[in-house]
């Protein structure tokens, strides 16, 4: 079983819906949590970190995190054609800080 | 700001050959991370270099290898390249213990024939 699991996709949606896009891990000493947009053929861009569970918001994206279900998401409302890419979830574990990535979920808004 | 810059953009090499990539980090910046990302697959840790020592290293072979400059510019080396090195080579910088908030850059895609 790998630390982190991300179902690849793609995930096909029509521009304007609610995007749910989710990771499961194994290791319960992970502390902090990020999404990563990675466009095709450019490397990754940080959209947010947290150290906590709850949600955490930022514009058109929130992200949750649940630890004791050890899962997190990250919620795209009012989806656009811009946001299609591959979104990586990556975790860490205190006192490290290198992150462990998932596979990533391809994400297909059409207009 | 330049950002993190990865040099060349696209290689292909031959199985045995060697294979040298360098990375700029961004300005301020002065650790840098080295990742490996096959098709399909979410970035793998190879090492990561502070003061122009390697601080850490993931699972990967003495094959890869790495150097950082004084100025913070950093390269990775790969010798008797395999097939199952193709991937997209990523360079990601940060400020010391902020490795939360690394900027990556946008990569080296190799292919070994």
């Amino acid at each position: 079983q790998k630390e982190v699991e991300q179902d690849p996709g793609p995930l096909s949606v029509p521009e304007g819906a609610i995007v749910s896009l989710n990771c499961t891990y194994s290791n319960s000493a992970f502390q902090y949590f990020m999404w990563y947009r990675q466009y095709s053929r450019k490397g990754p861009e940080l959209l947010m970190y947290t150290y906590s569970s709850g949600n955490k918001e930022d514009g058109r994206f929130t992200a949750q995190v649940d630890k004791s279900s050890k899962y997190i998401s990250l919620f795209i409302r009012d989806s656009q054609p811009s946001d299609s890419a591959t979104y990586l979830c990556a975790m860490g574990a205190g006192g490290s800080y290198i992150p462990t990535f998932g596979r990533g979920t391809s994400l297909i808004v059409h207009p | 700001d330049a950002g993190v810059t990865q040099s060349p953009t696209h290689l292909i090499k031959t199985r045995g050959q060697q294979v040298t990539l360098r990375c700029s980090p961004k300005s301020g910046h002065d650790t840098v991370s080295w990742y490996q990302q096959a098709l399909g697959q979410g970035p793998q840790f190879i090492f990561q270099y502070y003061e122009e020592e390697e601080r850490q290293r993931g699972n990967f072979p003495d094959r890869f290898s790495g150097h950082q400059f004084p100025n913070y510019s950093s390269e990775l080396n790969v010798n008797a390249l395999l097939l199952g090195d193709s991937a997209l080579y990523l360079c990601a910088s940060s400020f010391p213990g902020t490795d939360t908030e690394a900027f990556f850059g946008q990569g080296t895609r190799l292919t070994v024939v």
